[in-house]
């Protein structure tokens, strides 16, 4: 079975700083990782993928992930923060991109000026 | 916007009703899923569907039920409703391989009184 485990629940970060939100996955397959972004009263939607091609993959926004086999961490980073970043963000783990995917708690990022 | 639409938007209702929420795929899309957001459990896969036909199946309950209709629209029919139930719906949908993204639409509030 795939899971995913969002270390931290709430994570705050100054305007014009780095982001990281951390995220471990465990699969007994190569899986699919992804990271999903949920504004408040509005949908979800796609960060960025991996599917075993590239380990460090770019996303929307100015996201990046680095899949890490040794360490099964698939950590989300971004140099720089920006107010409309404020979101829940979603670490997601599924057997492949067109099976069920299994999300993360969430990790709620807040932005201050 | 993801190209699916779900409706309604909101939907508020009492204990032992019975209601449907309605999902359109993005145009070409063969895969519906459905999800379930609460703030107890996370966001949990409930059931899948491929041009018609169950595919998979998570952690739905017997009260509920879903199809997907010839034009590749899909229905949500959550019934005996519980307190419990309260919860942001959301469907997703990819086009049909193995390796295709899956796309969120906007969600369906309901509320149980």
């Amino acid at each position: 079975a795939q899971s995913v485990t969002q270390l931290d629940s709430h994570v705050s970060v100054s305007e014009g700083t780095p982001v990281l939100l951390r995220c471990n996955y465990s699969s007994s397959y190569s899986p699919s990782l992804f990271w999903y972004v949920q504004h408040p009263n509005k949908g979800l939607q796609l960060l960025l993928k991996y599917t075993s091609a590239a380990t460090l993959v770019k996303g929307i926004n100015g996201f990046e992930a680095e899949f890490k086999k040794s360490e099964t961490s698939f950590h989300l980073t971004k140099p720089s923060a920006h107010m409309s970043d404020a979101a829940e963000y979603f670490c997601v783990v599924s057997k492949n991109s067109g099976y069920a995917l299994n999300f993360g708690k969430g990790t709620s990022l807040l932005v201050t000026p | 916007d993801s190209g699916v639409t779900q409706t309604p938007k909101h939907l508020i209702t009492a204990t032992g009703q019975r209601v449907t929420l309605r999902c359109s795929p993005r145009s070409g899309d063969l895969s519906v899923y459905w999800y379930q957001q609460s703030l107890d459990q996370g966001l949990q896969f409930l059931i899948q569907y491929y041009n018609g036909e169950e595919r998979a199946k998570g952690n739905i309950l017997e009260r509920f039920s879903a199809q997907q209709f010839p034009d590749l629209h899909s229905e949500l029919n959550l019934s005996s409703l519980e307190l419990g139930d309260s919860a942001l719906y959301f469907c997703a949908s990819s086009a049909s391989g193995r390796l295709d993204t899956q796309y969120f639409g906007p969600g369906t509030r309901l509320t149980v009184l």
